[in-house]
């Protein structure tokens, strides 16, 4: 099964509220990356958040980790239409072969 | 804006025939990728490579075969496609940080095949 999962699968607001999403994984990580998908097109990194790190912001992104938990969140606040993707997580394993691996992603849907 | 790149956009091809989908980067990334993603759901990583003449299966089975002799060029190659290989297909890049870690990943615009 895949490394990372997230929750919810999809999540409507309307512009200016925050959205959260939640990323949980299941082995030992070095770093965790978000990254946006528009409608069919490629992902375009976010993101990256190393695993002695509890907290990271860009813009109005804001991405915590908690390795005790195997669990990471990404919140954008005051949302915009624009903002309107699909979002996912990966996880760099700390494994003896280091690959990048994508969580099952969430729907955002930001409404004007 | 991110060096890599996909060809074809879109394919569409009959059952049985040969296909190899393009992916070029130029950054002089060492470690490229292959991803499989049908609409709306989740990228499974079907192949990887560290470098040349490095190829690795991902976590999803696949008929699908890879090659690396040129750092920039990792095509993927069906055989013999079946429309169950219908799907998206993305191509990506990385490289390692100074402590041996993946850095962020730039993705081609993939390219999506029906198979009829």
């Amino acid at each position: 099964s895949q490394q990372g999962e997230e929750d919810p699968q999809a999540l409507s607001i309307q512009e200016g509220e925050n959205a959260t999403m939640n990323c949980s994984y299941k082995t030992s990580i070095n770093n965790l990356q978000w990254y946006r998908q528009n409608s069919g097109r490629g992902l375009v990194h976010l993101i990256l958040i190393r695993s002695n790190e509890r907290e990271k912001h860009s813009g109005r992104l804001r991405v915590t980790l908690d390795t005790s938990k195997k669990s990471s969140s990404l919140l954008i606040t005051a949302s915009r239409a624009a903002d309107t993707a699909s979002y996912f997580c990966a996880t760099d394993m700390n494994t003896g072969f280091q690959k990048l691996v994508f969580g099952t992603g969430t729907r955002l849907l930001v409404s004007p | 804006e991110a060096d890599i790149y996909q060809t074809p956009r879109y394919l569409v091809i009959g059952t049985g025939k040969k296909i190899t989908l393009e992916c070029s980067q130029t950054m002089g990334h060492d470690k490229m990728y292959w991803y499989q993603q049908d609409p709306g759901m989740e990228l499974h990583l079907i192949h990887y490579s560290y470098g040349v003449n490095s190829t690795e299966k991902g976590d999803l089975s696949s008929e699908s075969t890879v090659s690396r002799i040129r750092t920039e060029h990792f095509p993927l190659t069906l055989e013999s496609a079946r429309p169950s290989h219908t799907s998206q297909y993305l191509c990506a890049s990385s490289e390692l940080s100074g402590l041996g870690e993946n850095t962020e990943a730039f993705f081609g615009q993939g390219t999506r095949l029906t198979v009829v």
